[in-house]
Parts: structure tokens; C-alpha cells; sequence
């Protein structure tokens, strides 16, 4: 989607190796956040921001850390992937409470741990 | 593309008809709600929204209808399209609970030429 990219789009990483996804956004918006997707789950939010340096969990960070240092990024970190962290992962951004029109979401990182 | 719809209800609709997917939301202090469309392989996409102080938004080929006595939402696609296709997920975001949405588990709609 246009002003938010996720990088790689695919990867395959071996059980108890580190791995970080990126996100890239060139829309200024205050809100970030990672979700994964996983069939018979839906959407499930890991963790999100609201400016740089301001994260805060969601309902399924274990495992998961994340940082900010600019706006433009926001990184998931899984410290020592498992293989029930085999899913596809969202970033999404967004504007403010009285702006807040939804999420835009990138087009999602197929994670696959072995 | 990945394969999200294992366990998804489905509906299957003819081309050209209308098509009606429903949702249960959880939270009467919900203060806006969302659709989104997924295609396969790619992240969800913005269809339409209401905020709850509304019952109805009418976009193009697509109206939502909120019923918050019953915490029901819909969606309505008009002249159904094989475009249409897709995985539908509604979302809510609650009242002071910051700008997260809370996501719903999606329908699949299946147009039939």
C-alpha cells in the first residue's frame, strides 16, 4: 500500500533464532501498530505506538518486542522465534483520535519458522 | 497467497446479485466501526466506516448499517461483482481504548459467474 512498506516479505527462519521485521511509512501518522493473522484468528494485535519511543502491548506480545526511535519505523522483534510465531504479520498505521479514519495496512510478511 | 480462510463462514453469491455479510461486535462502547477487504496475498483495504452515532453510510456499491441495540453491523454490496471476491473483516475501536481496532474473523465471499 502506498506510504506504508513492510520488509522482507517473506522469510524463513530456524526455532530460537533472532529475527526483526521492519515497517516503513512516509505518511507522517502518529500510530503504529503489528498484528499477526493466523487462520481461525483473525487480526491480533502484538504490539503498537503512539510516538516515537511510546509502545505498549497488545494481546499477544509474548515473545514479541518492538521499538520507535523515528516516526517513519517501527520494528518487531522476535528474540528467539518458535514455531508457533509461523503466521504472516501486518503493520498498520494510522492518525490521531479526532482523525482517525481506520488503519492502512501494509502488505503483511509471511514468517515462516522451521 | 496465504490461506486465511480455513475456518471462515462462507458466502456464496451470484454475479449480480447483492450480497449481505454480517457482524457481531463485542462492545457496546464501541465508537466506531470499520470494513475491510482482503484479498489474497495482500493486507486488508479501508471499504467503508461508521462512527456510532450513525445507523447507515452509503459508499459506492457498498452501505453499512449499524444496530447498536443488538451490537450488529453489516455490510451491503450491491450488483456483486467477481472483483468482490475476498476475505470481508469488520473492526471496532473502543471508547478511550487509544486507536486500536479490534478485529472480527472475517467472512469469505465467493461471487459465482
Amino acid at each position: 500500500d502506498a506510504g506504508i512498506t513492510q520488509s522482507p516479505r517473506h522469510k524463513v527462519t530456524e526455532t530460537g533464532t533472532p529475527v526483526t521485521l521492519r515497517c516503513h511509512q512516509t505518511e507522517n501518522h502518529r500510530y503504529m501498530y503489528w498484528y499477526r493473522q493466523d487462520p481461525g484468528h483473525g487480526l491480533r494485535l502484538i504490539h503498537y505506538s503512539y510516538g516515537v519511543k511510546d509502545t505498549d502491548k497488545g494481546e499477544v506480545s509474548d515473545g514479541y518486542s518492538v521499538s520507535r526511535s523515528k516516526t517513519e519505523d517501527f520494528l518487531l522483534t522476535l528474540e528467539s522465534a518458535t514455531s508457533s510465531q509461523t503466521s504472516v504479520y501486518f503493520c498498520a498505521i494510522s492518525e490521531g483520535q479526532e482523525l482517525f479514519y481506520g488503519y492502512t495496512f501494509g502488505s503483511g510478511t509471511r514468517l515462516t519458522v522451521v | 497467497g496465504e490461506n486465511v480462510g480455513l475456518h471462515l463462514p462462507t458466502l456464496s453469491v451470484q454475479e449480480g446479485d447483492n450480497s449481505i455479510i454480517n457482524c457481531a461486535y463485542s462492545n457496546s462502547a464501541s465508537d466506531y466501526f470499520i470494513w475491510y477487504k482482503q484479498e489474497s496475498g495482500k493486507g486488508p483495504q479501508f471499504i467503508i466506516d461508521i462512527r456510532s452515532n450513525m445507523d447507515k453510510r452509503q459508499g459506492q456499491r457498498v452501505t453499512v448499517l449499524l444496530n447498536k441495540t443488538v451490537k450488529h453491523l453489516s455490510l451491503q454490496i450491491a450488483a456483486t461483482q467477481p472483483g468482490d471476491s475476498a476475505v470481508y473483516f469488520c473492526a471496532e475501536r473502543l471508547t478511550g481504548g487509544g486507536n486500536k481496532l479490534t478485529f472480527g474473523t472475517g467472512t469469505q465471499l465467493k461471487v459465482e459467474l
